[in-house]
């Protein structure tokens, strides 16, 4: 099945304790991207990948960082969380980084930094 | 700058009723893409539909519709008899051909009553 996959689903963590949200797609997409959600502010992306090795940031890239070794994988990292990062985090790819191409997003990582 | 303006951040209906959806966008590029996004109370985000700027063809999937007019840089989303699996929050989006992003609007909660 065609998918994009993200773990934890949930976390709570405590303020400064690194953290890693992994992403993977099995559709050979090129373009990864993460986005975080937050009321009444919708959905903003926090980076995006074209392709292997090529990363850059979004709109709200601070606190955040990514890799993307593989094609399939794309975790977001947060070398110290802090309380603002509270959020539910969205992974997203696409066959391509054009603006014809679909999004198809995982299932979403509801984060809370106490 | 592109933004993407949902102005109704909540309807109510009752079930069977006709609703629509506002989506007002914003865009120096010549060719663009928009899309809508259906997000239900279990957080996940499904993919609806995309259209591309020099398609204004209306569109009717079922008991959705989408009104895609460029004159007035509107894409509006109709559920016609709606249904309570209806209730979610819906998206607009426009996707940008620099960097692939999609720039979501705010999001309107659709809530349908039995």
């Amino acid at each position: 099945e065609a998918q994009v996959t993200q773990n934890p689903r949930y976390l709570i963590t405590v303020t400064g304790k690194k953290l890693t949200v992994t992403c993977s797609q099995n559709m050979n997409h090129e373009y990864m991207s993460w986005y975080r959600q937050d009321p009444g502010l919708g959905l903003r992306q926090i980076y995006y990948s074209m392709n292997v090795e090529v990363t850059d940031k979004g709109d709200v890239p601070e606190g955040y960082k990514v890799s993307r070794k593989e094609k399939r994988n794309f975790p977001l990292i947060l070398e110290s969380p802090s309380p603002n990062q509270t959020s539910l985090y969205f992974c997203a790819s696409s066959f391509e980084g054009t603006h014809t191409d679909t999004q198809y997003f995982g299932p979403g990582t509801r984060l809370t930094v106490l | 700058a592109q933004k993407v303006t949902q102005a109704q951040t909540e309807i109510s209906v009752v079930e069977k009723e006709d609703v629509t959806l506002d989506c007002v966008y914003e865009t120096r590029d010549t060719t663009y893409y928009l899309f809508w996004y259906k997000q239900p109370p279990s957080g996940e985000l499904v993919f609806l539909i995309r259209r591309n700027s020099f398609d204004e063809q209306n569109e009717i999937s079922g008991r959705y519709s989408w009104n895609f007019q460029k004159s007035t840089s509107s894409f509006n989303f109709t559920i016609t008899a709606s249904q309570v699996v209806d209730s979610a929050v819906y998206f607009c989006a426009l996707r940008s051909s620099n960097t692939g992003k999609l720039i979501f609007g705010q999001g309107t909660t659709l809530q349908v009553k039995p």
